[in-house]
């Protein structure tokens, strides 16, 4: 069973208000994951850290989204003015290692809806 | 770019039925290949992969054989159970050695008691 802990589980936000969600990775792992899962259970890479520094990020990203992995902090994805497209199921994984055929452990999701 | 499809959106079978979930990629390089299972209310759980050719991977009773030479990765079991009710993705690690993943859009299993 996966140790990838979300927070919170459901998240209600107005347009044009801050979603804020929170995830802590299973110990040890030094590869961070966000990914959008949406209602026809399309997944969209949003963003991967390794050890606190971003490896990839996806345009849309880079404008309304925002993401962090401190040290000895959870990590976090923050959009600062949701949109009713944004509403979806908001997955954190880990990863032991940033390799081609590393596994990837998934948390259970914020299901952001904006309405 | 690189992409994976699952022939299936639903396959409906009765318990100790025969699976066969049929996944196709494509990709630039060669790429390490998942399958991942998804129950309502939860994220996808991790199944098994396969990182070169002629690899078989497998977990609880699921299986799938890395093919190459037709862009397959094909899941299969001998004989489902009601539990086993959820939604399948085959899924491809990129070549860029970040471990990020490309999913097909899911088959859904319904198992029928």
């Amino acid at each position: 069973n996966s140790k990838v802990i979300q927070t919170p589980r459901y998240l209600v936000k107005g347009q044009g208000q801050k979603a804020k969600m929170r995830c802590i990775p299973e110990k040890g792992h030094p590869v961070v994951f966000w990914y959008q899962q949406n209602k026809n259970n399309e997944f969209k890479f949003l963003i991967n850290f390794q050890n606190q520094e971003v490896l990839q990020q996806i345009d849309m990203t880079e404008k309304r989204f925002s993401a962090e992995c401190p040290s000895n902090s959870p990590c976090s994805l923050e959009i600062q003015s949701s949109e009713a497209g944004d509403s979806a199921l908001y997955l954190c994984a880990s990863s032991p290692q940033g390799a081609r055929g590393a596994e990837v452990f998934f948390g259970k999701g914020t299901r952001l809806t904006v309405v | 770019g690189d992409s994976v499809t699952q022939t299936e959106g639903q396959v409906a079978l009765s318990e100790e039925d025969f699976l066969t979930i049929h996944c196709n990629y494509s990709a630039s390089g060669y790429p390490a290949l998942f399958w991942y299972v998804q129950y309502p209310g939860e994220g996808p759980q991790f199944l098994f992969r396969a990182s070169r050719d002629k690899e078989k991977g497998s977990s609880r009773g699921f299986e799938a054989t890395y093919d190459k030479g037709t862009t397959s990765f094909h899941l299969r079991k001998a004989s489902v159970q009601e539990s086993d009710s959820a939604v399948y993705y085959c899924a491809l690690g990129d070549g860029g050695n970040t471990g990020k993943l490309i999913f097909g859009l899911g088959t859904t299993l319904q198992v029928q008691p």
